[in-house]
């Protein structure tokens, strides 16, 4: 089954760009989606289909994907942006829909 | 807007049937394109999919719970269930509804808030 590898943890200074990572087999060829969670909440959705936002998120988190990596980039982060992150992916040949384990983003 | 609302016990007994209900306002499930789906997150872990009903009730499960899931749709009253059969104390996690775009499977773009299920006699 399709895999998905994230960094269990990122630290970054406020201020500063996170980068957050997302590993898969040619994963530049599926539509991979971000979801924050923060602890005791549900997870919402912060960036879908590589790149697009949706309404309500801030412009400061963006999204890339490209060869078997995908990338969530948070700018000029806040202590509010302190959460676990997951990637997600439909594996069109399984038909399942894939998490990758999350990581801890924690503002330094 | 559309807003999902998970419901059912929060206790459940070894070898029993856990049973949620997903209750679905602000929309109708009926109207189609969008895949109705069920996931888990064990306590302190990432999160799992467990499978999806579209309107018309047709189902897709994950396969490592396969044997022991089930869950069904009920469009007079716009709620989707699922039923984990033979639950033991894996099984113990917190419960989210969501709904995904579907044609091609999109994202999950909105989430119940949860519900914790323990599994215990």
């Amino acid at each position: 089954s399709y895999v998905l590898t994230q960094p269990p943890s990122v630290s970054v200074a406020p201020g500063q760009t996170a980068r957050i990572t997302c590993g898969g087999n040619n994963i530049g060829s599926k539509s991979v989606h971000w979801y924050q969670q923060k602890p005791g909440q549900a997870p919402v959705l912060v960036v879908y289909d590589d790149s697009d936002r949706p309404s309500g998120i801030p412009e400061r988190f963006s999204g890339s994907n490209s060869g078997n990596t995908a990338t969530l980039t948070i700018s000029r982060v806040e202590a509010g942006d302190e959460a676990d992150y997951y990637c997600q992916v439909w594996d069109s040949s399984s038909d399942l829909r894939v998490f990758g384990g999350g990581t801890k983003l924690t503002v330094l | 807007q559309v807003q999902l609302q998970e419901s059912g016990p929060g206790l459940v007994k070894p070898s029993q049937t856990l049973s949620l209900t997903c209750t679905v306002s602000g929309g109708s499930i009926s109207s189609g394109g969008y895949y109705w789906s069920w996931i888990r997150q064990h306590p302190g872990k990432g999160l799992e999919w467990i499978g999806y009903i579209y309107y018309s009730g047709s189902t897709y499960y994950n396969p490592s719970l396969k044997s022991r899931v089930t869950i069904s749709v009920d469009t007079s009253k716009n709620q989707f269930s699922l039923k984990l059969s033979s639950v033991t104390a894996a099984d113990t996690a917190v419960y989210y509804c969501a709904r995904e775009r579907s044609s091609p499977p999109d994202a999950f773009d909105i989430w119940g808030q949860g519900t914790m299920v323990t599994v215990s006699s």
